[in-house]
């Protein structure tokens, strides 16, 4: 199984600020690399999809990026309603994975 | 817009199968790949497996042996079978759409979940 290292499990930032949430994927997995933000009790949500593309109608302000196995989700401006655990998930090869997820509190 | 409904029981005995049944509407089922994830108390996301209108089916190998996943695009439906089941199954489960492209998939439309307790 592809193995993804996410970090950091855990940030506190405030309103207004950037924050990034790195994965790391343990082998090749080109761009196959999407990004979920799951509220408590809730099921998650895709913000960005092949590591860069923003899923239709989320803010701009979720921007990711890819650089060889190393994938950012980067939020600018953050908002309230950010606060989430963010999960990264590879969809190269089968089964999927999922990095450990990153709890945001704002 | 496409909505998907976990349906199914919240309590099953060790050692029994767990049916779970993913009702979808707003949409035709053509076009995509269904999946179901599941998600123990207070931990992470597991993909459990995936199945295409083409019937082709993609289990998790931890899971491979309990597991089977149906679809029947007649009733807008699709399915889920673990048998053997152990405390360590109990999670929420969800079911999600999948969306393909040509450089990759991702789930883009969710069930709200349902969450099964393996308990005697």
């Amino acid at each position: 199984d592809i193995q993804m290292t996410q970090s950091p499990s855990s940030l506190s930032a405030s309103v207004g600020d950037r924050v990034s949430i790195t994965c790391r994927a343990s082998q090749d997995i080109i761009t196959y690399l999407n990004w979920y933000q799951q509220k408590p009790g809730k099921a998650p949500e895709v913000l960005i999809y092949a590591a860069s593309r923003l899923q239709y109608g989320v803010p701009s302000r979720f921007s990711g990026s890819r650089s060889g196995t190393d994938f950012t989700l980067t939020i600018t401006n953050l908002q309230p309603e950010d606060s989430a655990t963010y999960f990264c998930q590879q969809a190269y090869s089968t089964p999927d994975t999922f990095g450990q997820g990153t709890k945001l509190e704002i | 817009q496409m909505q998907l409904q976990e349906s199914g029981p919240g309590l099953v005995k060790p050692s029994e199968t767990l049916s779970l049944a993913c009702t979808v509407s707003g949409g035709s089922m053509n076009g995509f790949f269904w999946n179901w994830i599941r998600q123990p108390p207070g931990k992470g996301l597991e993909w459990i497996g995936s199945i295409w209108n083409s019937g082709n089916t993609y289990y998790n190998p931890s899971l491979k042996s309990r597991l089977t996943i149906s679809v029947d695009t007649s009733k807008n439906q699709f399915s889920l079978r673990l048998n053997s089941l152990t405390a360590a199954d109990s999670a929420v489960y969800f079911c999600a759409r999948g969306n393909f492209f040509e450089d990759g998939n991702y789930m883009d439309s969710w069930g709200q979940g349902t969450r099964v307790t393996v308990s005697s």
